[in-house]
């Protein structure tokens, strides 16, 4: 069965860093694109940033340039690092699985950016 | 980028009764594969997103057949032959053929 586990919930304050975590189980985390697709509070959903197979990465303008997504195959998790954040990045941050789709999705992480 | 658009925002369906979202993309979605990445997605109140159908058409396992896709280029469309409880939530379609990927605003069916 697959499964995606994000990391818990955070509280940063504006202008502060943060790392979040996903470690699926259930296949092969090395053979599959990986994504990051956050919601803020009562709203839509809102693709983040996607990291291939082959490590090629892929952002959203919103954050291009303050985040980074990575992988370690050796440890099967994905990660994001969220640097410079802004009260519009708080929201929900769900790691899910795939590329052109998105297969299986994980609890969700909750990021909430306030002094 | 591509934009899409979603409507209804808001439906509120007569549990047995069918339902219909239509969601249009501002360019086609034809991949240069000669695949259509058009994906719908159901989130239930308090829960992860979950795929419904991928490729436009193409429906998950587990998920019931009263749920459909249809369409194409520009043009798609998720349909529920008879709503049931259980598909009380929030419908989004998303595209995955161009960069950025881009969801539609969300369709919440509710029960009258």
């Amino acid at each position: 069965e697959v499964q995606v586990l994000d990391s818990g919930g955070h509280l940063v304050q504006p202008g502060g860093s943060l790392r979040l975590s996903c470690a699926p189980s259930g296949f092969t985390f090395s053979f599959y694109a990986m994504t990051w697709v956050r919601q803020a509070p009562g709203k839509g959903l809102e693709w983040v940033s996607t990291i291939a197979y082959d490590g090629s990465t892929y952002y959203a303008d919103s954050v291009k340039g303050r985040f980074t997504i990575s992988r370690d195959n050796s440890k099967n998790t994905l990660y994001l690092q969220l640097n410079s954040l802004r009260a519009e990045d708080t929201a929900v941050y769900y790691c899910a699985r795939g590329y052109y789709t998105y297969d299986h999705w994980g609890q969700g992480a909750l990021v909430t950016v306030s002094s | 980028d591509v934009v899409m658009t979603q409507s209804p925002l808001s439906l509120p369906v007569t549990l047995g009764q069918p339902a219909s979202i239509s969601c249009r993309s501002s360019q086609s979605l034809v991949h240069s594969d000669e695949n259509t990445y058009l994906n719908w997605f159901q989130q239930r109140p308090g829960q992860s997103p979950r795929r419904l159908i991928s490729k436009v058409s193409n429906r998950d396992s587990g998920v019931p057949d009263r749920f459909s896709g249809s369409g194409s280029g520009t043009d798609f469309t998720l349909k529920i032959s008879r709503v049931e409880a259980e598909d009380v939530g929030v419908y989004y379609c998303m595209q995955g053929t161009h960069w950025p990927r881009a969801f539609g605003q969300g369709t919440k069916v509710e029960i009258k």
